[in-house]
């Protein structure tokens, strides 16, 4: 069973400061993506990462995939109290049938 | 552009009633899945639909049953419910190739209270 292990689980940070959160797994996926879900609402597509080594920045957040394709992690740059949100990575590859493996999720504080 | 539909939104029931929560998608996908989500736990998929006419048990499908309506609809039943299945249902769609950039859309949820 591919698992992906998401840390931390709960993190509270004031405004301005900047933040990592890492998704680790023991299995190779073939691309992994990044959601985020504010209260009350379906988690949100931010990026998809499909090679090895790839960085993708959108605004004042930074995805990085593994060079294994094992991994992934998120940066975010002098965070805002709008960043405040659960985020989750996911996992995918065409040998899985058409399903995506997510972690168990980052709860994200920002306090003004 | 709608996107997935999800109703209701938030339901009661008591241990033993049965409930089908609705799922439609607008954007001709051809993939279709149930998840729930709990504390600490993220999602953990249901079954799912890979295709119009096919469907596959996921993760947890244990008290669980699905039909895939159409290409367009998707709906979960709970035959009888108990309280271990109280939790918040997301129903999501994807294209085939969703690892390749597209991702999932999902629904705004349903919470779901059995007591």
């Amino acid at each position: 069973t591919q698992l992906l292990e998401q840390s931390p689980q709960f993190l509270s940070i004031q405004e301005g400061e900047n933040l990592t959160v890492y998704c680790n797994s023991s299995s190779v996926f073939s691309s992994l993506q990044w959601y985020r879900q504010e209260p009350g609402e379906g988690p949100v597509l931010l990026v998809t990462v499909v090679t090895g080594g790839e960085v993708k920045k959108l605004k004042r957040l930074t995805f990085q995939f593994g060079d294994a394709r094992k991994d992934s992690s998120l940066h975010i740059t002098a965070a805002q109290p709008g960043d405040t949100g659960l985020y989750l990575c996911a996992g995918g590859a065409a040998n899985q049938g058409g399903k995506l493996i997510f972690g168990q999720g980052t709860e994200l504080s920002v306090k003004p | 552009n709608a996107g997935v539909t999800q109703t209701p939104k938030f339901q009661v029931l008591k241990t033993g009633q049965s409930m089908t929560l609705q799922c439609a998608q607008d954007m001709n996908h051809n993939s279709m899945y149930w998840y729930r989500q709990d504390p600490g736990m993220g999602l953990r998929l249901i079954y799912y639909s890979a295709s119009e006419g096919t469907t596959d048990k996921g993760e947890v499908p244990n008290g669980y049953n699905v039909s895939r309506l159409n290409k367009r609809e998707f709906s979960l039943r709970l035959e009888s419910a108990a309280p271990s299945q109280t939790s918040v249902y997301f129903c999501a769609s994807s294209e085939v190739t969703f690892w390749t950039g597209s991702g999932y859309t999902f629904g705004s949820g349903t919470r779901l209270t059995v007591v």
